[in-house]
């Protein structure tokens, strides 16, 4: 069974480019989370993607957006980066949107 | 708004000591009560989760407490080891928000050798 996956490990970034972050489910889950943790503070929610339709958003603007593909890997974009942006993203997977879920090594996101 | 709040948030513990760690919800409709550990640059790790219609939970060296008329759950680390050093969070989940974990601020728990 294979775990949670993402990639790439880490990135730089400067203010105002745009990036994508890439996470691949764990085998037979078909849902996905995306959080971001900032240093020190627990992960906040940002969206998760369940058959490939957003199924609940947290409070992030809409310059976060996401995908699902039909094999349930998922990209996290974010656009017009803003310095506070720089944190660490998480993806998490779980079957059918249930609580257990199950995450990833995460990104790390560096914006000067 | 913080969903769940948890202390302390920072822990040592001597080695074989036991390791305590709270937290206190206000929505009674959260319905599912997992502790992640992680590790520096790691993503969080499940470790042991709870429902509501049970008071405690063991695996191992860790156990959840659950008191529902409190709206608070504990993790308990007995006989804590050094390897056991890492920042553990609560969190919590609504049945109807599908799949969206609310998590606390996290405690670093450092345990002396």
């Amino acid at each position: 069974e294979t775990g949670v996956t993402q990639s790439p490990t880490h990135l730089i970034k400067t203010r105002g480019q745009q990036v994508t972050l890439r996470c691949s489910s764990q085998s037979g889950h078909n849902t996905v989370s995306w959080y971001q943790q900032a240093l020190g503070q627990g992960p906040q929610f940002i969206f998760q993607y369940y058959r490939e339709e957003e199924n609940g958003r947290g409070n992030f603007p809409p310059r976060f957006s996401g995908l699902q593909f039909p094999n349930y890997s998922s990209e996290l974009n974010v656009n017009a980066l803003e310095l506070d942006d720089s944190a660490l993203y998480l993806c998490a997977s779980s079957l059918d949107g249930a609580d257990t879920q199950y995450f990833g090594p995460g990104t790390r996101l560096t914006v000067l | 708004q913080q969903q769940v709040k948890q202390s302390p948030q920072s822990l040592i513990v001597q080695k074989g000591g036991i390791s305590i760690i709270n937290c206190a919800y206000e929505n009674t409709a959260f319905d599912y009560f997992p502790w992640y550990q992680q590790f520096p640059g790691k993503g969080p790790a499940l470790l042991i989760a709870i429902r509501p219609d049970v008071s405690e939970k063991k695996e191992g060296r860790f156990t959840i407490s659950f008191n529902k008329s409190a709206k608070q759950f504990s993790l308990h680390i007995m006989d804590s080891q050094p390897g056991d050093s890492a920042t553990y969070f609560c969190a919590t989940h609504r049945g109807s928000t599908l799949g969206r974990l609310y998590f606390g601020r996290g405690t670093q728990l450092t345990v002396w050798p």
